[in-house]
């Protein structure tokens, strides 16, 4: 059974740090391309970054760029989100995922407020 | 990058079908053939109900199809039922390894 837990979200000041994790289980994590994607609240979804499954090469939304970094580690079958400089902008349930362009699979996501 | 574009709000009868579009430009929707529909009940994660335009994963109903002409790609879903009542949104991929979401519809089920 496919399964992703997201952790690592909370309050944050704006101009703080967090970083997310998001543990992957039930299928081979190092060949698949994952990404973050995000939900603020009431709003409708918006794809945040992706990472290829050698990690050599990330992709961002432009609101997140020099902010946010994703990252991974295939020994430990587990995804990261390092958010920095964070804005209330930024609050929002965060989900990681596998690739969207196939059947991909979600987590339940992890809520991230940015709020003082 | 804009949002794609969805109605705010679909409704529908028991056991009729409705028609969710997702219009976007030839950069995203018209370009690739990697369009995907989500359903998402509230409180939880979305889930696949079409990728790569008409796919289908396995265990979704074939109540729900998918199609796309030019930039606009649109979801079906016959029979309606009551656990249809959902949001729903699109998403396509973009380039470089990015995608975009439309907007959402929230489906009401009469």
């Amino acid at each position: 059974e496919v399964k992703m837990v997201e952790s690592g979200g909370g309050l944050v000041q704006p101009g703080g740090s967090l970083r997310l994790s998001c543990a992957a289980s039930g299928f081979t994590f190092s060949s698949k391309f994952m990404t973050w994607v995000r939900q603020a609240p009431g709003k409708g979804l918006e794809w945040v970054a992706s990472i290829k499954p050698d990690g050599t090469d990330k992709y961002y939304v432009d609101s997140v760029k020099g902010r946010f970094i994703i990252s991974r580690d295939n020994a430990k079958n587990s995804l990261f989100l390092q958010m920095n400089s964070l804005r209330a902008e930024d609050t929002a349930l965060y989900f990681c995922a596998t690739d969207p362009n196939w059947d991909s699979s979600w987590g339940q996501g992890t809520l991230v407020t940015v709020s003082s | 990058q804009s949002a794609l574009t969805q109605p705010a709000s679909v409704s529908g009868s028991l056991g009729q079908s409705i028609t969710i579009s997702c219009t976007g430009s030839s950069s995203d929707v018209g370009g690739y053939n990697f369009v995907s529909w989500y359903q998402q009940h509230p409180g939880k994660a979305p889930k696949v109900l079409i990728y790569a335009v008409t796919n289908r994963p396995s265990g979704v109903s074939n109540r729900f199809s998918g199609s796309k002409s030019g930039n606009t790609a649109s979801l079906t879903i016959s029979g309606l039922q009551a656990e249809d009542e959902a949001d729903y949104y699109c998403s396509s991929y973009i380039d470089l390894n990015s995608w975009v979401f439309g907007g959402g519809t929230k489906l009401t089920v009469l």
